[in-house]
């Protein structure tokens, strides 16, 4: 069964500080890898996404490393922010796959403490 | 441009009545998928429509089923309620199936069933 394990469950951080999620997969057909971000009474809202063919995505103070031969992917987020604190979900999906082929992880609860 | 919509926020059921939750997608999306998000679980897959047809389904049993209108809003309903099927209820949508195309989520509905 695909799976995509996610962990920490949940993590508190300083502010300023750098938050690290990390993901890991075991399905080799699996080529994009986004995540979402959710806040408390609010959907998930897509964050930073990847594919395997590089190794690093940085969108502002959010960083995918993506480590294909370790099947692990994992979200950085630089000088933590205390509205950064939401529950964050990776996410896989095959090639040529849609929503209904994401598989998710079951997320982690970030604080950041001011 | 109105996102995602999705009704009733809220609704509490008892064991073995039928729910019915409406979602509206944002305009000019043809593919509407239902997602389930249960305590701890993470978001679960359950239905996809598109052009008016389910397309995939995801391990749910048949008392989940739902349709989609021809103005592809759709409608999930839920038979035979049991406890665990207490959870929030998340729509998306996409204007597009296939890989790179984002889903955005609405804020979703919550289920109680007592």
């Amino acid at each position: 069964q695909q799976q995509v394990k996610q962990s920490p469950q949940s993590l508190i951080v300083q502010k300023g500080g750098i938050s690290i999620i990390n993901c890991a997969y075991e399905n080799t057909a699996f080529d994009y890898f986004p995540w979402y971000q959710q806040f408390p009474g609010k959907g998930p809202a897509l964050l930073i996404a990847i594919r395997p063919d590089v190794s690093e995505k940085k969108e502002g103070r959010f960083t995918i490393s993506f480590n294909k031969s370790a099947k692990q992917f994992s979200l950085h987020i630089m000088d933590s922010q205390p509205g950064d604190s939401a529950t964050y979900f990776c996410a896989a999906r095959p090639l040529g796959g849609g929503a209904d082929g994401l598989t998710f992880g079951k997320g982690t609860h970030l604080i950041i403490q001011p | 441009e109105a996102g995602v919509t999705q009704s009733p926020t809220h609704l509490i059921k008892t064991r073995g009545q039928q729910a019915t939750l409406r979602c509206s997608p944002i305009s000019g999306h043809t593919s509407v998928y239902w997602y389930q998000q249960a305590l701890g679980l993470g978001l679960q897959f359950l239905l996809w429509y598109d052009e008016g047809e389910e397309r995939n389904r995801g391990n749910f049993p048949p008392r989940f089923s739902g349709r989609q209108f021809p103005n592809y809003s759709s409608e999930l309903n839920v038979n035979a309620l049991e406890l665990e099927d207490s959870a929030l209820y998340l729509c998306a949508s996409s204007w597009l199936q296939g890989s790179g195309n984002t889903i955005y989520f609405g804020e979703g509905s919550w289920l109680t069933v007592v």
